[in-house]
């Protein structure tokens, strides 16, 4: 089935520097890609999206790139602020239900200053 | 989102309770979805609703309920029956009804329910 697996976390990282977070997903057919944040005690909100191979999506700083020949999409951030700590969700379109989406388990990420 | 509003933010029960969270959008998405969220844990589906008057089950719907009587709510019921529904609950929706969409979910920022 669907599937979408980001890597573990938590990630800490020293305010500026270089941020990566892993997204993998097995999915049928061709899915749109998502990247959700999460602040404490907040909903998810949208960070970015990619709808089709090779797009890339950015927002805030953050990018990431769709990779069909990996089945990847990892997110980026050059440079990180405290103010990015959050717990962020690689999510995919579900082909097998069309209204479904699938999410990643979430990765935190603190940043020190 | 601005368009989703989930009440009470915090609402507690008592044993033997039943106790209804609300969420009601005005983004005139077709589609819905309860999310429960533990600490530290990623999301889980409860349930979801394609369209009015339709909904299916998720991953966790034991001990829940909903019903999807008008477009824009889509009230979630823990029952008696759900024996640990300490949790942060999510309601989203989605421009995407029965067919394919490659449109993202939209959150509401979350009812935190404990036991008394």
């Amino acid at each position: 089935g669907d599937s979408v697996t980001q890597m573990e976390g938590p990630v800490t990282l020293s305010e500026e520097a270089f941020l990566t977070i892993n997204c993998t997903y097995t999915a049928t057919g061709y899915p749109s890609l998502f990247w959700y944040v999460q602040y404490p005690g907040e909903g998810l909100q949208l960070l970015l999206k990619a709808t089709k191979a090779d797009d890339k999506g950015s927002n805030k700083g953050f990018e990431a790139t769709y990779r069909k020949e990996t089945t990847s999409f990892h997110l980026e951030k050059g440079s990180v602020q405290v103010s990015d700590s959050a717990v962020y969700f690689c999510a995919a379109t579900g082909y097998s239900s069309a209204s479904k989406i699938i999410f990643g388990s979430g990765t935190r990420l603190s940043i020190r200053p | 989102d601005g368009g989703i509003t989930q009440s009470p933010k915090y609402l507690f029960r008592k044993e033997g309770q039943n106790v209804t969270l609300s969420c009601e959008q005005n983004l005139n998405h077709d589609a819905m979805y309860w999310y429960r969220q533990d600490p530290g844990q990623g999301l889980r589906l409860i349930y979801y609703s394609q369209i009015v008057n339709d909904f299916q089950k998720g991953d966790i719907a034991e001990g829940y309920s909903v019903s999807r009587e008008k477009k824009e709510s889509f009230p979630l019921t823990v029952t008696s029956a759900q024996k640990n529904p300490t949790a942060f609950y999510l309601c989203a929706t989605r421009d995407a009804g029965q067919v394919y969409s490659n449109q993202p979910q939209h959150f509401g920022d979350g009812t935190r329910l404990s036991i008394l």
